[in-house]
């Protein structure tokens, strides 16, 4: 059974720095690309960053690139999202999923909270 | 920036067929992917590459594409296919980003 376990979450404020982590089981980690995407309270869902499996192919969606760096480590089996100039509009949900044919997603996770206020 | 495009809101009764549109000009060399999300829930992919059913998804969920236009299709929608609907794809940017479109809900009763 696939699974993916968010942590790291929490309430920081406005320029502060996060660190997100996935642990994923189930499945050959090392195989797949992986997403993260988010979800503002009462808001739709946004992409937010992609890896493909040697880190080698990374993109990020405009309102975080610069700020956000995703990473893996295939010995860990664990995906990260280091999130730095944390903004109020970062609040959301964050999930991680895993890619299906790399640029599409397939299994999410149950997500990790992330308040950025003062 | 790309985007994706859906009705906010499809409202059927039990037993119809419910139907919801996704567009984007990329679609003729994109495919489009469907997730169901239930309240409070993680999001599930119900449709993958226009119109492939994921295994234990029920039948009564397809997909199909034309020109720049996506379709969820529920036939016989039930009461507990009520929830939120969102398409995905890919920008035709070298980069690949992903994008989802704004989401559906979708109301059985």
């Amino acid at each position: 059974e696939v699974q993916l376990v968010e942590s790291g979450g929490g309430l920081v404020q406005p320029g502060g720095s996060l660190r997100l982590s996935c642990a994923a089981s189930g499945f050959t980690f090392r195989s797949h690309w992986m997403h993260w995407v988010r979800q503002a309270p009462g808001k739709g869902l946004v992409w937010v960053s992609r890896i493909n499996s040697d880190e080698s192919n990374i993109s990020y969606a405009d309102s975080v690139k610069g700020r956000f760096t995703i990473s893996r480590d295939n010995a860990k089996n664990t995906l990260y999202l280091q999130m730095n100039s944390l903004r109020v509009e970062d609040t959301a949900v964050y999930y991680c999923t895993r890619g299906l044919s790399g640029t599409a997603i397939d299994y999410w996770g149950q997500g990790t909270l992330v308040t950025v206020s003062a | 920036s790309y985007e994706l495009t859906q009705p906010p809101s499809v409202s059927v009764s039990p037993g119809q067929t419910a139907r919801i549109t996704c567009s984007g000009d990329a679609f003729p060399k994109k495919y489009g992917y469907w997730y169901q999300q239930k309240s409070g829930q993680a999001p599930v992919l119900v449709i993958y590459e226009d119109s492939k059913r994921p295994s234990g998804i029920p039948e009564r969920f397809s997909g199909s594409s034309s020109g720049t236009v996506a379709t969820l299709t529920i036939s016989g929608a039930q009461v507990e296919d009520e929830a939120d609907y969102y398409c995905y794809s890919t920008d035709s940017s070298g980069n690949h980003r992903g994008v989802f479109g704004g989401g559906t809900k979708l109301t059985v009763l």
